[in-house]
């Protein structure tokens, strides 16, 4: 069990760029969710994925952002015409997905850290 | 709907004090309940969660928590609290029915343990 990993760690980029995420989550869990967190709040929900379905999606993802994962093991998302309200950090999480209850512990990365400037 | 409210933005504690760190949360229908702890510039490391039964539940580092259904918290609790233990914490919310994944996070507590 080597955790979940993401990469990069930090991103910085220009207004209007493209930039894309990676997350890599622990080994054999079927679940994978994506957050948001800006300075000072807690993580905000973004997206969730069982397997390579992509079952839930908040408000909060526009159509700028886009997440994949294609073969149900890592993940992508994806911030096209990045703003400059876009930076945050961007969190990954995955749980086993054996529990139908939802009770199951998510287990976080490092986060990817994005300054749009 | 379901929220999570962490009424303290900041708790100071004398080191080998006991430590509290609040909790409340508002959902329809029976809670998952979690708290996290954070790093600077690091992700959420899991602490402890209640799922059913006994009220009181021990989680990593000593620390514990006490759900209460009637008030609708569940506050984080350590008996000696330790330099270390200064971070980031959040308490998260899950409805145990429908088909919801998603963790509410509160906003977050900054605890300092003071030398």
């Amino acid at each position: 069990d080597t955790g979940v990993s993401q990469n990069p760690r930090h991103k910085i980029t220009k207004r209007g760029q493209n930039v894309t995420f990676r997350c890599d989550p622990i080994s054999e869990h079927n679940r994978l969710y994506w957050y948001r967190q800006t300075l000072g709040q807690g993580p905000e929900f973004l997206t969730y994925f069982q397997n390579e379905a992509q079952l839930e999606k908040s408000r909060l993802l526009s159509d700028r952002f886009s997440a994949e994962r294609p073969k149900g093991s890592f993940s992508t998302l994806e911030i096209q015409r990045t703003e400059q309200g876009d930076s945050a950090m961007y969190l990954c999480a995955s749980s086993t997905g054996l529990s139908s209850g939802g009770q199951e512990t998510q287990y976080f990365g490092p986060g990817t850290r994005l300054l749009v400037l | 709907a379901q929220s999570v409210a962490q009424p303290e933005d900041q708790v100071n504690v004398a080191e080998g004090n006991p430590l509290t760190v609040k909790c409340t949360y508002s959902v329809s229908g029976n809670p998952y309940l979690f708290w996290y702890v954070q790093y600077p510039n690091r992700g959420l490391q899991f602490l402890l969660k209640y799922i059913t039964g006994d009220n009181l539940v021990k989680g990593s580092y000593g620390f514990e928590a006490e759900f209460n259904k009637s008030q609708t918290s569940f506050h984080l609790k350590k008996p000696s609290a330790l330099v270390s233990d200064s971070a980031l914490y959040f308490c998260a919310v899950r409805v145990s029915s429908g088909s919801a994944r998603q963790l509410t996070f509160g906003s977050g507590t900054q605890l300092t343990v003071l030398p």
